[in-house]
């Protein structure tokens, strides 16, 4: 499975562009790239998912760069409330959810 | 849609006691998953189930860690006996088969004293 790195905290300000890149260096071809968003007390939460290009949600965009080896989460306008621990898993698609959470990035969204 | 209920939500121990956490998938949810979570780091898959049977435990510490699925639906964790390293949130997440969306519930806090 593939190992990701990305940075281990950010800060930013609300109504701010959040950008948040991951380093999946030996992906592989049959490989997803998946977000997770984690609150204090609670268990993570699927953000958005993609293989290639980019991906949009009602939530965040993911952008995957053609070689595929970095990623990158972008949460538009983030408020308060978006203060949390975001993960980026890199794993294959079939037979289930079969990926390793690194340590994620801890994102403090400041007033 | 109900979520992916756990119990108990929080449990204190002593070293060397047995506990059991107790898990309520998604219905419909062939895969269902078992993570720890210690403290500041990410979760670690420790079991993998597709309905009854175990996909992956390959990291589940097997002389004091347990886990069935019986009948494919809920599910149950048990360490027998617990250590201060336990201390952890067990969290139990679900999945239709063949997806990598993963639904988790809010875990089970263990403490080991």
């Amino acid at each position: 499975l593939a190992k990701t790195t990305q940075p281990i905290s950010m800060d930013s300000y609300e109504g701010q562009e959040v950008n948040i890149t991951c380093s999946h260096n030996n992906i592989a071809t049959n490989d997803y790239i998946t977000w997770y968003q984690q609150f204090p007390s609670q268990g993570p939460r699927f953000i958005i998912q993609g293989y290639k290009t980019k991906v949009t949600n009602e939530v965040a965009s993911l952008f995957i760069p053609a070689d595929r080896k970095s990623s990158t989460l972008s949460l538009p306008r983030v408020s308060l409330s978006d203060t949390a621990v975001y993960y980026c898993l890199v794993g294959p698609y079939t037979g289930g959810f079969k990926t390793i959470f690194g340590a994620g990035t801890r994102l403090f969204v400041k007033a | 849609e109900a979520g992916v209920a756990q119990s108990p939500r929080y449990k204190i121990i002593e070293k060397r006691q047995s506990v059991a956490f107790w898990c309520n998938p998604i219905s419909g949810h062939a895969t269902l998953y078992w993570y720890q979570q210690i403290l500041g780091q990410g979760p670690k898959l420790l079991i993998q189930f597709q309905n009854n049977g175990v996909v992956d435990d390959s990291q589940l510490p097997k002389d004091r860690f347990s886990a069935e699925r019986l009948k494919g639906v809920d599910s149950t964790l048990k360490i027998q006996p617990a250590k201060l390293e336990d201390s952890a949130v067990y969290l139990c997440a679900s999945s239709t088969q063949g997806n990598t969306e993963a639904f988790f519930g809010q875990g089970t806090r263990l403490t080991v004293v």
